[in-house]
């Protein structure tokens, strides 16, 4: 799984509450990114970051924040969680810089956060 | 912007049949495309990629995709399908504007019978 954990890997939590995800990984890479998967949806880009403090929104952003003090690290957090969010968080790595090009440089993914939100 | 559309949201097939899953793309610059598979509770492994080098791409496990610029296609095809072969399919798509951020279709999910 390309050194990528992603942790919880399940949580139920209550409307309100603030959650915090967690990708970590071991491939020193520079590009980090966090999707949500409906049903229906595919996957939905929420926030991306290209280094160190360096982040931006995706897509879906709203009621999302996220930070990443190291490069190890990609943390995403609900605000206040509502049932809309209830879905299955994955995070992704990729290092354009050493593909051919680099706006083609493949992502690996974690194996997933599945959210409850109740 | 871009955009990809995945025809079938299920697709069935017997074992030893040709697969087929079909992607559209659009995008108003040239178009990197990707294919991936998700089995049940994991996370996406890629297939196969197109950048432009060759328009028929080989992938993984037999797979096969061909980039038709005149129909905005990146069909993916597998000769004969194998009961190991059944999960769900994405096509994405990426280009030069949109940096290394993938843009997904919603999914196609493969049933293999026996």
């Amino acid at each position: 799984d390309a050194g990528i954990t992603q942790s919880p890997r399940h949580k139920v939590t209550e409307t309100g509450t603030p959650v915090t995800l967690r990708c970590h990984q071991t491939e020193n890479h520079r590009y980090m990114y966090w999707y949500r998967q409906d049903p229906g949806h595919g996957l939905r880009l929420i926030h991306y970051s290209y280094g160190v403090k360096d982040t931006d929104k995706g897509e879906v952003s709203d009621g999302y924040s996220v930070s990443r003090s190291k490069t190890e690290d990609f943390l995403l957090t609900l605000e206040s969680a509502t049932s809309s969010q209830t879905s299955v968080y994955f995070c992704a790595i990729s290092a354009p810089e050493m593909a051919q090009s680099s706006y083609n440089s493949p992502l690996h993914f974690g194996n997933g956060t599945r959210l409850t939100v109740t | 912007a871009q955009s990809v559309t995945q025809l079938g949201s299920h697709v069935s097939v017997s074992e030893g049949a040709l697969v087929l899953l079909r992607c559209n793309y659009s995008s108003s610059v040239p178009p990197y495309l990707f294919w991936y598979v998700q089995y049940p509770n994991q996370g996406l492994q890629l297939l196969l990629k197109y950048t432009s080098a060759a328009t028929l791409v080989k992938g993984i496990n037999g797979f096969e995709a061909e980039f038709k610029k005149s129909e905005t296609s990146f069909h993916l095809t597998k000769p004969s399908a194998h009961m190991s072969d059944a999960a769900e399919y994405f096509c994405a798509v990426s280009s030069e504007t949109s940096g290394s951020r993938l843009t997904f279709g919603e999914g196609t999910q493969l049933t293999v019978n026996p």
